[in-house]
Formats: C-alpha cells, structure tokens, sequence
C-alpha cells in the first residue's frame, strides 16, 4: 500500500537557525497537506499543495511540492521558539496517510 | 459546534473493562476519521467514514475495536475488553465533501488502561 516517508525523525536547531523536514512517497500523490502538532496538543492543519512544482509561503515557512509530486518538503527560515511541534504530511487517498513526522526542538 | 468536540478528554479504566469514545464532528463534515496516537508516535489510522458510504475498517487493530456513526453525526469508538496496549490519544478528525481546508482535528481523549 502506499506510504509516506518522512525524515528526519528529529530535529534539535539553535534558534535562528533553519529547519527543513521533507516527505517522501512511492507513489504519484494527487495533493499533500501540512500539519503542525504542539507538545500535548492535536494536529492543526497548514496547507495544501496540489500542483507539480508548487511552492507556497506562510510567514517564515515554505511549502514545496515535487514535480513529480511524489515528495514535498517544509522549510522554516531563522527558527523561533514557537516553531517547536511535530510536522506531519497527509496524503489523501480516502484514507489519511500521514507521515512519522519531524520533531523540532528549538533553542533559545 | 465550531471545532471537533471529543468526549471524555481522559479516561482511565481498569484491563478487561469496555470504553466508549465519542466524536462530535462539525455540523456538515462528511468525513469522519478515527486515529490514535501512542507517547511520542505517529497517527495510527484505526477507521474512516464518508458519507453514507461503508466505512473503511482497515485501520482497526483487532475485532475488540468498532466505530458507528450516527445519522451521518456523531461516532462512537468503542474498545472491547481492553489492554494496556490500548493506551494511547484516540482522535477523531472531521473534513468537508470538498477539499482544501484540511482535517479538522478534535483535542483528543487520553485512555489509560491500568
């Protein structure tokens, strides 16, 4: 069945640094959605991404997918405190495939 | 409601007991979904509802697991005879027919299984 991989599992930054997380799928996605989970908290969902080669920005992050849409990235520029969680990816396919998401620390 | 409403937030309950989890989606999500979420893990896919349509068991761990879904409303997961391995965040996420504005996802009941 189709799977999503997502790397890294774990991410520690010195704040201001960047952070990226990417996912991986072996299969063409027809879109893929972005979710940030806080310590304690549920998943809340970012973005989606649709086309080949799309790029959206919210603030300080980037979302990118893949021409061949089959893996996508997330991209945070000069990391705050606030930006610790864990991201997830979604691929829809009816059921919710959903990455093992990347674990940001951040440091103050 | 404005958000995803599940009940109870936390839940405590003995090994061999039965629990019932509840979902409230927001009014007019067709699609229901059922995840849970051990320590530190990822979103473990248990069961989906869309619509009117059979709902996608795939999920469930073991034939102890079942989910209704009211009136195309409210769903019910219910745990049969429960084991520690049960423990975990159970979340319920709701979505339009249409998509784009991502799974809306309910705060969580916390089951511990003592």
């Amino acid at each position: 069945g189709q799977q999503v991989m997502q790397i890294p599992q774990y991410q520690h930054v010195q704040e201001g640094e960047d952070f990226t997380t990417y996912c991986n799928s072996s299969t063409t996605l027809s879109n893929i959605q972005w979710y940030k989970q806080r310590p304690g908290g549920h998943p809340v969902f970012l973005i989606q991404l649709v086309k080949s080669g799309e790029v959206k920005k919210q603030k300080r992050l980037t979302f990118q997918f893949g021409e061949a849409k089959k893996n996508s990235s997330l991209h945070i520029t000069a990391t705050q405190t606030t930006d610790v969680g864990t991201y997830f990816c979604l691929s829809n396919t009816g059921k919710l495939i959903f990455g093992q998401g990347t674990t940001l620390q951040v440091k103050p | 409601g404005a958000g995803v409403s599940q009940s109870p937030s936390n839940k405590v309950t003995e090994k061999g007991k039965d629990v019932e989890l509840r979902c409230d989606p927001i009014s007019g999500h067709t699609a229901l979904y059922w995840y849970r979420q051990s320590l530190g893990q990822g979103l473990e896919f248990l069961i989906y509802f869309q619509g009117n349509s059979a709902p996608d068991k795939s999920g469930l761990p073991s034939d102890r697991f079942s989910a209704e879904r009211t009136g195309g409303s409210v769903s019910t997961l219910t745990i049969q005879r429960t084991q520690q391995e049960d423990s975990a965040v159970y979340l319920c996420a709701s979505s339009p027919t249409w998509t784009g504005y991502g799974y809306t996802f309910g705060s969580g009941t916390r089951l511990t299984v003592v």
